[in-house]
C-alpha cells in the first residue's frame, strides 16, 4: 500500500535560520509531488508541485524553494527564513484519478 | 474572485444532528469533487469524491453535486462527536490537473 512520510511533525526555528523539510512517498512509482502551506482562514495554499525528478513548479513566488532530488522524495527549503514563514506545510502525492491527493501528516512550522 | 468558496464556520451541532456543509465554486469546466476530513494537527484524509452531478452515499456521509448551480454538498447524518474536524471541498477539472480548495468549514459535534 501507500504512504506518505514528512518529518519533523513540529519546528521551531528562529528568523534568519535555514530550512529543510522532507518527504517521501513509498508503494508507488513516478508520482505527482505538491508542497502546500496551510493558514487560519485562507485554506491551502499550493507552493510547489512536481511532476518528475528535478521538475518543479512553484506557484507563488516566496521565500522558499523545493527539490526532488529522487522520485520519492521531495525536499522543501530555505536559506534565511521569515516570520511569515510560520504555517503548517503539507505535503502530498497524487497519480492521478479521481481520489486526488493523499497528504502527508504535515509539519507546524514556527519562526521566532 | 476565488475558483472555490467555502464557509469557514464554525459549526456547532448536538449529536445526533444532520449536518450540512456547501461550496460554490465559478469554474464551469470542475467535474470531480472531493471532500476532505482533517482533524487538528493533522493532514487532511479522503472522505469521499464524486464525478460530475448526482448523488453519492457512503455510510453516514452522502455528497452531493449540482453542477448547474456550481454548488456542492457534504451532508452528515446522525453526527458523532468523532465527526469534529475541519471539511476541506476539492474539486479539478480533470484528475491530472491541480485540485483547488475551499477554505475548509470547522465543525464540532457536541455530547
Amino acid at each position: 500500500s501507500q504512504t506518505i512520510h514528512q518529518w519533523p511533525a513540529t519546528l521551531v526555528q528562529p528568523v534568519g535560520s535555514p530550512l529543510s523539510l522532507e518527504c517521501t512517498v513509498e508503494g508507488t512509482s513516478n508520482p505527482n509531488l505538491y508542497w502546500y502551506r496551510q493558514a487560519a482562514g485562507r485554506g491551502l495554499q499550493l507552493l510547489f508541485y512536481s511532476v518528475g525528478i528535478g521538475q518543479i513548479s512553484s506557484e507563488v513566488p516566496q521565500n522558499l524553494s523545493a527539490s526532488r532530488p529522487q522520485d520519492r522524495q521531495f525536499i522543501l527549503s530555505s536559506k534565511k527564513l521569515l516570520l511569515s514563514d510560520s504555517g503548517f506545510y503539507l505535503c502530498a502525492w497524487s497519480v492521478g484519478g479521481p481520489r486526488g491527493y493523499t497528504f502527508g501528516s504535515g509539519t507546524r512550522l514556527t519562526v521566532v | 474572485q476565488k475558483e472555490v468558496e467555502q464557509d469557514p464556520g464554525p459549526l456547532s451541532v448536538p449529536e445526533g444532528a444532520i449536518v450540512s456543509l456547501n461550496c460554490t465554486y465559478s469554474n464551469s469546466a470542475f467535474q470531480y469533487f472531493m471532500w476532505y476530513r482533517q482533524y487538528s494537527r493533522k493532514g487532511p484524509e479522503l472522505l469521499m469524491y464524486t464525478y460530475s452531478s448526482g448523488n453519492k452515499e457512503d455510510g453516514r456521509f452522502t455528497a452531493q453535486v449540482d453542477k448547474s448551480s456550481k454548488y456542492i454538498s457534504l451532508f452528515i447524518r446522525d453526527s458523532q462527536p468523532s465527526d469534529s474536524a475541519t471539511y476541506l471541498c476539492a474539486m479539478t477539472p480533470n484528475t491530472g490537473n491541480q485540485f483547488y480548495f475551499g477554505t475548509g468549514t470547522s465543525l464540532t459535534v457536541i455530547p
